[in-house]
């Protein structure tokens, strides 16, 4: 079963446009992660974020976490045609160890 | 990218036939990976390791088994290849139990 639901499940924008991507998930985790697929490469991870935290940066990337509503925005700021790709969120139950639950993904396109 | 290698790339193969996906890293990384990716399902964890010789079942398990014998090799066999079992596969690595790095899949098709 998926922990993780993004939506919406494709989004289309204009470089240099902002891009908001949102994650659900169903039960109390350790942390939630954003990871980046490539077509036809693996996940790259971009971002983790720890169930203490609420907000977190890195370069132009935003990611909340609302523990309360069991979920989670990323936010890529003025976007390039180098940021189209998948985006997935994963988590980590509590007490779940290193096991990683994904999400389905957000298909992100970004046009000149 | 993160020393992971996957192979081979690609295979097809038909129902019935064994399959052994390899995994091999150079990172010295203590926990290592098998997911699926399917359409419409995201990543679904099949089998990690945690050590040499020590393995346990993710959430789609059935139909694999894993070897892990030496630290940077992490095999993933079909006993009986089934249709239901086309599929990319990936390899994944972690020292700490977070964040995981993969490698770029192996895309099996099983007529």
């Amino acid at each position: 079963s998926q922990q993780g639901e993004e939506d919406p499940q494709a989004l289309s924008i204009q470089e240099g446009e902002n891009a908001t991507m949102n994650c659900s998930y169903k039960t109390s985790i350790n942390n939630l992660q954003w990871y980046r697929q490539n077509s036809g490469r693996g996940l790259v991870h971009l971002i983790l974020i720890r169930s203490n935290e609420r907000e977190k940066h890195s370069g132009r990337l935003r990611v909340t976490l609302d523990t309360s509503k069991k979920s989670s925005s990323l936010l890529i700021t003025a976007s390039r045609a180098a940021d189209t790709a998948s985006y997935f969120c994963a988590t980590t139950p509590t007490g779940g160890g290193n096991k990683l639950t994904f999400g389905t993904g957000t298909q992100l396109k970004v046009e000149l | 990218d993160a020393g992971i290698t996957q192979s081979p790339r690609h295979k097809v193969t038909e129902t019935g036939t064994p399959v052994t996906l390899r995994c091999h890293q150079t990172e010295n990384h203590r926990y290592m990976y098998w997911y699926r990716q399917d359409p419409g399902h995201g990543l679904r964890l099949i089998h990690y390791s945690y050590g040499v010789k020590d393995t346990d079942k993710g959430e789609v398990s059935d139909g694999y088994s894993v070897s892990r014998s030496k630290t940077e090799d992490f095999l993933l066999t079909l006993e009986s290849a089934t249709s239901s079992q086309t599929s990319v596969y990936f390899c994944a690595i972690s020292e700490d139990p977070q964040p995981q790095h993969f490698g770029d899949g192996t895309r099996l098709s099983i007529l």
